[in-house]
């Protein structure tokens, strides 16, 4: 079946300190590859995605991603965390042709500590 | 930027309600989708459109329809609202498979 694993449902970190979050899909064929943010109350807002080419993807706010398709996993990561940062993260899939649904993680919560 | 409006924010229903919850985007894109969020669950897919008056069920479309008369806009109806249907609301619109928009949803609770 197909499905997005994001195994860590809570990550608290220090502000300044690195981060990576972690996503992990089954699926038939490479797909495409999206990480999308979601601060409290609002919709969600794309951070990156993944296509082809490059595996590593740079997208805004200082996040990059890296896709590794022999371990079917697609992490985020961010040198230095910002308190700004605090949020829910959801990894993303979509086939790359016929029907546009989407598969998403369940999420992964981030807390900043000061 | 593309722009994707939920008609409320905030809405409480009574039991046994009609509910029409309303979605616009304003980028001329082919596909609109609604999702429910429910905390540990993530998002999950009710219904979505690929076209005018097209629709196809997601992966939990019961107790849920659609509606899209016009492009722009990509309506959720909740027939007779229950308790369990109490949710976080988000609708999108996407051009093809790439980068869906999101709005910034509708928190209902049916009492």
């Amino acid at each position: 079946a197909q499905s997005v694993t994001q195994p860590d449902i809570h990550i608290t970190v220090s502000e300044g300190a690195s981060l990576e979050l972690r996503c992990n899909y089954s699926y038939g064929a490479t797909p495409y590859l999206f990480w999308y943010v979601q601060s409290p109350g609002q919709g969600l807002q794309l951070l990156l995605k993944y296509f082809s080419g490059d595996t590593l993807v740079q997208g805004i706010k200082g996040f990059e991603a890296e896709f590794k398709r022999s371990q079917s996993s697609f992490n985020l990561r961010k040198p230095s965390v910002h308190w700004s940062d605090a949020a829910e993260y959801f990894c993303a899939v979509a086939p790359t042709s016929g029907t546009y649904k989407y598969i998403f993680g369940t999420g992964t919560r981030l807390k900043v500590l000061a | 930027d593309v722009k994707v409006t939920q008609s409320s924010r905030y809405l409480v229903k009574r039991t046994g309600e009609k509910v029409f919850l309303e979605c616009v985007q304003d980028m001329d894109h082919e596909n609109m989708f609604w999702y429910r969020q429910d905390p540990g669950l993530g998002l999950r897919l009710i219904y979505f459109s690929y076209d005018v008056k097209m629709k196809e069920k997601g992966d939990i479309p019961e107790g849920y329809s659609v509606s899209r008369e016009k492009k722009e806009r990509f309506s959720l109806i909740l027939e007779s609202a229950s308790t369990n249907q109490t949710s976080m609301y988000l609708c999108a619109s996407s051009l093809l498979a790439d980068t869906q928009y999101f709005g910034p949803g509708t928190r209902l609770t049916v009492l």
